[in-house]
């Protein structure tokens, strides 16, 4: 199975900070790969589609970029509503998919 | 609107079985597979398996073969996930999630999640 990697596991940002968080595959995947926020109690909302397709209502100033086996989110001026936990997942195949442990964003 | 409204918390004993109910609204039913998705407390998120609710096949995560089973009734729109002899380690938020279509298997709508809790 294909495994996800994430890093940082954690990072401490203000508010308008540029913020990168980095997912990389075991294994090539193209450009099959996803971004989701999660906040507390809540559940996965997706941001980012085929590494670097913006889902609809999702704010510009996320973007994804990467192919192969590895994979960007940045989001280029962090704003209050931002701080959560990011998690990539990959779809390679109908048949395995996979999540990365995630990247907890909080306020420094 | 897209919804998937899900079952509510259960807690159960170890070595018995939970079933979670997952009722979409606001789409065709059977257009989408349906994907499930747990969280154990502090965790992050693991694939479980999908559904076809239009056939009803299905594949699941090869750590859940043998002890989860999926299901549909499309007479009203709804996907079950039924896992058995629980332990205490299956203690966990249970989602359902929808596919953006046939083809792109990423998760657009979500249930709100079902709290299963496995406790002696």
């Amino acid at each position: 199975a294909i495994q996800l990697t994430q890093s940082p596991s954690s990072l401490s940002a203000s508010v308008g900070d540029r913020v990168t968080i980095t997912c990389r595959a075991s294994q090539g995947i193209s450009s099959a790969l996803a971004w989701y926020q999660q906040k507390p109690g809540k559940a996965p909302k997706l941001l980012i589609y085929d590494a670097s397709s913006l889902e609809s209502g999702v704010p510009s100033r996320f973007s994804g970029s990467g192919s192969g086996t590895d994979f960007t989110l940045t989001i280029s001026s962090l704003q209050p509503e931002d701080f959560a936990t990011y998690y990539c997942q990959q779809f390679n195949n109908y048949l395995s998919f996979t999540f990365g442990p995630g990247t907890k964003v909080d306020i420094k | 609107q897209v919804q998937l409204v899900q079952s509510g918390a259960e807690v159960k004993k170890p070595g018995a079985s939970v079933k979670v109910s997952c009722k979409a609204s606001g789409y065709t039913f059977t257009g989408y597979y349906m994907h499930w998705v747990r969280q154990a407390p502090g965790q992050g998120l693991e694939w479980m398996g999908w559904i076809n609710p239009n056939s009803g096949g299905t594949n699941y995560a090869q750590k859940f073969q043998g002890w989860v089973t999926m299901t549909r009734d499309t007479s009203i729109s709804t996907a079950y996930m039924e896992l058995s002899r629980l332990r205490s380690d299956d203690t966990a938020v249970y989602y359902c999630a929808r596919t953006m279509n046939w083809n792109y298997h990423y998760f657009d709508y979500w249930g709100q999640g079902t709290l299963v809790t496995v406790s002696s």
